[in-house]
């Protein structure tokens, strides 16, 4: 089935420092997604994107859809205590089964004060 | 508005004991799925339900049972629970499959299998 390559697998950064993250796969998606994951509680939607080329912003996120639709990043400028979390690419198809969310394994984020 | 509602919040089974694991959310939605989480991996689908009496297969049925007798409700059920099954299961709900704003996950079960 389709996977994600999601890196790095974790960071750990001094508040203010910016953050990268990304996301690349061998199959076209029509939508990439990416959510956050905090201890006990299921993922929430942080930004979606629609179209290749796309450029999104959500405060101090920004994620883009890349050209190809087989990859995207997401940029957290200015980090904060409580950006720590697990930050979770996704992808999706429309129709059937397809339509459902494909994951990648996760960006675990610590954020030092 | 509760959103999706999981139940238990965390469960001990033992190897070839049975349990449900229940989803009801209170949107109307359609659509509902089944997600398991394994310790340093994302999610991966087990079961979804496109509307009341209508499920199918997702990446990793085996193991698991679900209906869909209503929409609100899609239960899970472990008939015979084994070590591989312990993870943390979350339940989402959408109105329609192409809307992922409309995506909303529930705050999981953990279950452990010993």
């Amino acid at each position: 089935g389709q996977q994600l390559n999601q890196s790095p697998q974790s960071m750990f950064i001094q508040e203010g420092e910016d953050v990268s993250m990304n996301c690349t796969s061998s199959s076209i998606f029509n939508t990439w997604l990416w959510y956050k994951q905090e201890p006990g509680e299921g993922p929430v939607l942080l930004i979606a994107l629609y179209k290749a080329g796309e450029l999104t912003s959500n405060g101090r996120l920004t994620a883009q859809f890349g050209i190809t639709r087989k990859d995207s990043f997401l940029n957290i400028s200015a980090s904060i205590p409580s950006d720590v979390g697990i930050y979770f690419c996704a992808g999706q198809n429309y129709g059937g089964s397809q339509g459902n969310l494909i994951f990648g394994k996760g960006t675990k984020l610590s954020v030092k004060p | 508005n509760a959103g999706v509602t999981q139940t238990p919040k965390f469960r001990i089974l033992k190897i070839g004991q049975s349990m449900t694991l229940q989803c009801a959310q209170d949107m109307n939605h359609n659509y509902m799925y089944w997600y398991r989480q394994d310790p340093g991996m994302g999610l991966k689908l087990i079961y979804y339900s496109v509307g009341a009496g209508i499920t199918d297969k997702g990446e990793v049925p085996n193991g698991y049972n679900v209906s869909r007798s209503t929409t609100e409700d899609f239960p899970l059920r472990l008939e015979l629970a084994a070590p591989s099954q312990t993870s943390v299961y979350f339940c989402a709900s959408s109105s329609r499959q192409g809307e992922v704003n409309g995506y909303t996950f529930g705050s999981g079960t953990r279950l452990t299998v010993v």
